[in-house]
């Protein structure tokens, strides 16, 4: 495993409520991502970080924020959640050792009633 | 917008039988990557083909890439039941600062 750990994994909330996953890694990768998955679109990406306080949108990024304070540590946060944004978030990290290769968390389930 | 799309979405076979699944892509890319997804599961890197190889194989999984068709294929050869997951690819495209660009995925079910 690649040193990823998301939280939480599991949450249902209300809509209009703000929600915040977080992602950390221990291996001082520099690059973090979130993803999104969602049947019928695959991955897409909603933003990406190439380094503390150094973050870009993705194809996605309509609805979410995100801050990366530490290197080890990426939020992903939606302000006021809406029920298209129920999904499967992966946060991913890659660095210079891992060559071109990302390496993904095991995703936190979102699920916005 | 989707760089790489899988053909076919989906693929059944039985175990000991050859698996071949395509991904065609649009633009010019640094590399191509392929990854594994089991149900329920985070994805996992297998393999990755830069765009100056024609060839590149792990164990029983063979990738080639043909840059003139804009194309990929992932083989995996005398397929397990444990190989049921889906497979995606993804593309590095030139200029992207490294952020991959992923396909749809083919699921695969290989049957014993």
């Amino acid at each position: 495993d690649a040193g990823i750990t998301q939280s939480p994994r599991h949450k249902v909330t209300e809509t209009g409520t703000p929600v915040t996953l977080r992602c950390h890694q221990t291996e001082n990768h520099r690059y973090m991502y979130w993803y999104r998955q969602d049947p019928g679109h695959g991955l897409r990406l909603i933003h990406y970080s190439y380094g503390v306080k150094d973050t870009d949108k993705g194809e996605v990024s309509d609805g979410y924020s995100v801050s990366r304070s530490k290197t080890e540590d990426f939020l992903l946060t939606l302000e006021s959640a809406t029920s298209s944004q129920t999904s499967v978030y992966f946060c991913a990290i890659s660095g210079q050792s891992s060559g071109n290769t990302i390496y993904f968390g095991e995703g936190s389930w979102l699920t916005v009633v | 917008s989707q760089q790489g799309e899988e053909d076919p979405q989906a693929l059944s076979i039985q175990e000991g039988e050859n698996a071949t699944m395509n991904c065609s892509y649009k633009t010019s890319i640094n590399n191509l990557q392929w990854y594994r997804q089991n149900s329920g599961r985070g994805l996992v890197h297998l393999i990755l083909i830069r765009s100056n190889e024609r060839e590149k194989h792990s164990g029983r999984l063979r990738v080639t890439l043909d840059t003139s068709k804009k194309s990929s294929s992932l083989l995996i050869t005398a397929s397990r039941a444990a190989d049921t997951a889906s497979y995606f690819c993804a593309t590095d495209e030139r200029g992207s600062q490294g952020n991959l660009i992923f396909g749809k995925g083919t699921k695969l079910s290989v049957k014993p």
